[in-house]
């Protein structure tokens, strides 16, 4: 069962527009939820976080949301640029379980120079 | 500093034979979790050690097993294989048990004849 969801499989932005993933999950007791980002024939690569006490955290060009109540979570890049094409991945975890992370299963974003 | 280091990097077996794959985390790191990359599936956690015990562990059969040693080095057995067992083994450090971010591998590409 799929708890962490990720239903868009692909996107394509312009450059310098937003782009804008989407994430869902089921299980309410997820606390901390992360964004990866994966380039071909590489291990994923942290991006960025957000504690279940937040609605919003911000690094440079990215922004992560998370609206609880509607158990969804959202990772917006603004301005895309084409290094940003890769297969991002959001994952979330329970309290007191280690690194043990749940994953969706990713939505590869092509940004068009 | 030195990445994660995962060997080997790309394998191929036939079905019934088991296989084993090593994971060398950063300096440093005592924590290393093994995942599971399919295309439908996405990444699904295998188990994760920490100081040479299995903390926890996801819902795979038993023909997946782990174990660390004092050098915080990892490997992961897969028993009896089956054509289903074709997937991209990742396996990712951390510092401690609970630091939020995981520095992923490259991973090791099993193919499954």
């Amino acid at each position: 069962d799929q708890q962490v969801k990720q239903n868009s499989p692909s996107l394509s932005v312009q450059e310098g527009r937003i782009s804008i993933l989407n994430c869902d999950y089921t299980n309410s007791m997820f606390d901390y939820f992360l964004w990866y980002k994966k380039y071909p024939a590489e291990g994923p690569t942290f991006l960025i976080s957000i504690s279940s006490i937040k609605d919003k955290n911000e690094d440079g060009r990215f922004t992560v949301f998370l609206n609880k109540s509607a158990k969804h979570l959202s990772l917006h890049i603004v301005p895309s640029q084409p290094g940003d094409s890769a297969v991002y991945f959001c994952a979330a975890s329970i309290p007191n379980t280690g690194n043990q992370f749940y994953f969706g299963t990713g939505t590869s974003l092509t940004v068009i120079p | 500093k030195a990445g994660v280091t995962q060997t080997p990097r790309y394998l191929i077996k036939t079905r019934g034979q088991q296989v084993t794959l090593s994971c060398s985390p950063i300096s440093g790191h005592r924590s290393v979790s093994w995942y599971q990359q399919t295309p439908g599936q996405g990444l699904q956690f295998l188990f994760e050690y920490f100081s040479e015990t299995q903390r926890n562990k996801g819902n795979f059969p038993g023909r997946f097993s782990g174990r660390q040693f004092s050098n915080s080095r990892s490997e992961m057995n897969v028993s009896t294989l089956e054509l289903g067992d074709s997937a991209l083994y990742l396996c990712a450090s951390s510092r401690d048990g609970k630091s939020w971010e995981l520095f992923f591998g490259e991973g090791s590409r099993l193919t499954v004849l």
